[in-house]
């Protein structure tokens, strides 16, 4: 079956780190561009993150930019998103998704079910 | 960045109504559109991926049509499984942009 399972979250205080997992199963997530897409209580979708690893690609979202990083893991196909000097307005469910098509890079065609960051003191 | 606009942001509609939910980018995306269905608790699930193409396992009453800047999901006849907020996303430019979203809601 293909399918991705987040892992990682948690609560944090302000200016802390998390590091947040993405496995997946059923396909390679190096050839697709996997990415991170978040959803603040209440409120929409908000794309964070991608990378391609067989492109070598990666992409952020300005509010993020220097903030978080992406990587790729083969040996355990998975990515993963480092966040760091984490603030109150990065609280959210944070979702793993696939980019589909035959190429890559098309519509978010593969979801987990998300995994919650809260960043409060 | 490319800016999407869902209206209306509510349809409340009875079953076997139509509903007709639209979206508008502030610049041409040719048809680099997709839908997406979220319920309450759950991850957003693909609907239409370039304009108009349903993706797997999509009933045939989820059709989307535009290019462009316009574009429009139709679902042709309501069933009480259709509520949920629906989101529109481009995959023309980075950053990747959603749309505030539509709730639809049934009567």
């Amino acid at each position: 079956e293909v399918q991705v399972v987040e892992s990682g979250g948690g609560l944090v205080q302000p200016g802390g780190s998390l590091r947040l997992s993405c496995a997946a199963s059923g396909f390679s997530s190096s050839i697709y561009c996997m990415s991170w897409v978040r959803q603040a209580p209440g409120k929409g979708l908000e794309w964070v993150a991608s990378i391609k690893q067989s492109a070598g690609e990666s992409h952020f979202v300005d509010s993020v930019k220097g903030r978080f990083s992406i990587s790729s893991d083969n040996a355990k196909n998975s990515v993963h998103l480092q966040m760091s000097s984490l603030r109150a307005e990065d609280t959210a469910v944070y979702y793993c998704a696939r980019r589909g098509g035959a190429d890559g890079w098309g519509s978010f065609d593969i979801w987990g079910q998300g995994t919650v960051v809260t960043v409060s003191s | 960045e490319i800016v999407l606009t869902q209206s209306p942001a509510t349809l409340s509609l009875s079953p076997g109504e139509r509903a007709t939910l639209s979206c508008r980018a502030s610049q041409s995306i040719g048809t680099y559109l997709a839908w997406y269905q979220q319920k309450p608790g759950q991850a957003p699930r693909l609907l239409i991926f370039d304009a108009s193409n349903r993706a797997t396992g999509i009933p045939a009453r989820f059709s989307g049509s535009g290019s462009g800047t316009d574009f429009t999901l139709t679902i042709s006849s309501l069933g009480p499984e259709d509520s949920a907020v629906y989101y529109c996303q481009q995959r023309s430019n980075w950053p990747l942009t959603f749309g505030g979203g539509t709730k639809v809601e049934i009567k």
